[in-house]
């Protein structure tokens, strides 16, 4: 079945960084685009970035552009997220997210990593 | 930027129909998807493409999308479908494509 195991979350400083891995099983990894794609505490979700299946295609929110920097391995099934100059607002859990669909949908989930930035 | 409106709360007495909606500009000329996240859990996708239904879905779930308004229909609803709900379209508008979420809806089972 298919699974998505996010890893590499936990408590960070502000101005520090911390990368994500997201390990994907069940499906053919390098058919799927994927997202990261985030929750703070008793609000919404939010979307971070994108990245196309072969990764040539890549978009960023612009809460994270120029700080974050989302990258895949087709080879090991998994998807990064490098989570530099860390601020306060960027606490939240984060999920990895597979889909196939020319719409863009978010057909698979991961059950989520809690990055907590704080002093 | 493209924003999606949701009403923050909808109550429904089981065996009833909850509809929630979402609201965007012309939102009926984009595909509109809906997730469904039970409290402590990761998002469920449950309608995608406007109305389509991935497998394992229950055909109580329903949706569709005209004008400026998409709507997911709930038939029958039962306690286990309370939790959040949000839908989200791509923005391909610009010069910077982006997801969109709605402001989410709580379902609440009566």
């Amino acid at each position: 079945q298919v699974q998505l195991v996010e890893s590499g979350g936990g408590l960070v400083k502000p101005g520090g960084s911390l990368r994500l891995s997201c390990a994907a099983s069940g499906f053919t990894f390098s058919d799927y685009y994927m997202s990261w794609i985030r929750q703070a505490p008793g609000k919404g979700l939010e979307w971070v970035s994108y990245i196309s299946s072969s990764g040539s295609t890549i978009y960023y929110a612009d809460s994270v552009k120029g700080r974050f920097t989302i990258s895949r391995d087709n080879a090991k099934n998994s998807l990064y997220l490098q989570m530099n100059s860390l601020r306060a607002e960027d606490t939240a859990v984060y999920y990895c997210a597979a889909g196939s669909g020319s719409s863009l949908s978010n057909d698979y989930w991961g059950q989520g990593t809690l990055v907590t930035v704080s002093s | 930027s493209y924003v999606l409106t949701q009403p923050p709360s909808v109550s429904v007495a089981p065996g009833q129909t909850a509809r929630i909606t979402c609201g965007g500009n012309n939102i009926g000329s984009k595909s509109v998807h809906w997730y469904q996240q039970k409290p402590g859990q990761a998002p469920v996708l449950v309608v995608y493409d406007d109305s389509d239904r991935p497998s394992g879905i229950p055909e109580r779930f329903s949706g569709s999308n005209s004008g400026n308004t998409a709507t997911l229909t709930i038939s029958r609803v039962e306690a286990g479908d309370e939790a959040d709900y949000y839908c989200q379209v791509w923005d391909s508008s610009s010069d910077h494509p982006l997801y969109v979420f709605g402001t989410g809806t709580k379902v609440t089972v009566l």
